[in-house]
């Protein structure tokens, strides 16, 4: 099994949808981690938690919510899907020093 | 704050022929610097990083990366380049200026040709 789990590792969904995108990890790290990638853009951060009670927006936060469910889960939400969120979303996941990432393989989110 | 520049979106060498893939960061702290490699519709492997050990750090599959704080600079290289190592790299620095968190160049996409 992959240390770092996403589901789906893809999904189309329609304008205005909800839609939850589920990250599971086995690495017992603290931090996780959720970014999009987009072409010519390198992936940005989105949110990231330090541990269960700890959530922190990042630098594109609008338009998504998230939530750490245990040490091991961080799911990211679209309330309400638009056409730009389509992308490539990572999640990653870190030691307490952030030297050590491990990063999932990614979901490719297409909004339509 | 901390950011990171990488001065080329796209490369092209011929196989055989050296790599030079350009970075250059900006931290207020002593940083992390790392490389991450992308092949088509693939995740992200980390080709190597630097955590203030040694300034020359070598990777995986032949790549290796130098730390100049002078130049603020950690340029990837490999002497001989590979048709196997067409892919996008990203530069990536962390620090305590960025909460540890990483900051993601915006990609260098490396063609090889035959």
């Amino acid at each position: 099994d992959a240390d770092v789990t996403q589901t789906p590792r893809n999904r189309i969904t329609k304008t205005g949808k909800r839609i939850m995108l589920e990250c599971s990890q086995t690495k017992g790290h603290d931090r996780m981690y959720w970014y999009r990638q987009d072409p010519g853009l390198g992936l940005r951060l989105i949110y990231y938690s330090f541990d269960v009670k700890d959530i922190n927006k990042g630098e594109i936060s609008d338009g998504y919510s998230v939530s750490r469910q245990a040490q091991a889960k961080f799911s990211l939400s679209l309330e309400s899907a638009i056409p730009n969120q389509t992308a490539l979303y990572f999640c990653a996941t870190s030691d307490f020093d952030a030297r050590g990432y491990t990063f999932g393989s990614g979901t490719r989110l297409t909004v339509v | 704050a901390q950011s990171v520049t990488q001065l080329d979106s796209h490369v092209s060498v011929s196989e055989g022929t050296p790599v030079l893939l350009r970075c250059n960061y900006s931290s207020s702290y002593s940083p992390s610097l790392f490389w991450y490699v992308q092949h088509p519709n693939k995740g992200l492997q980390l080709l190597l990083k630097y955590t203030s050990a040694a300034t020359l750090v070598k990777g995986i599959n032949g790549f290796e990366a130098e730390f100049k704080k002078s130049e603020t600079s950690f340029h990837l290289t490999k002497p001989s380049a590979h048709m196997s190592d067409a892919a996008e790299y990203f530069c990536v620095v962390s620090g305590k200026g960025g909460g540890n968190k990483l900051t993601f160049g915006t990609g260098t996409q490396l063609k090889v040709e035959l």
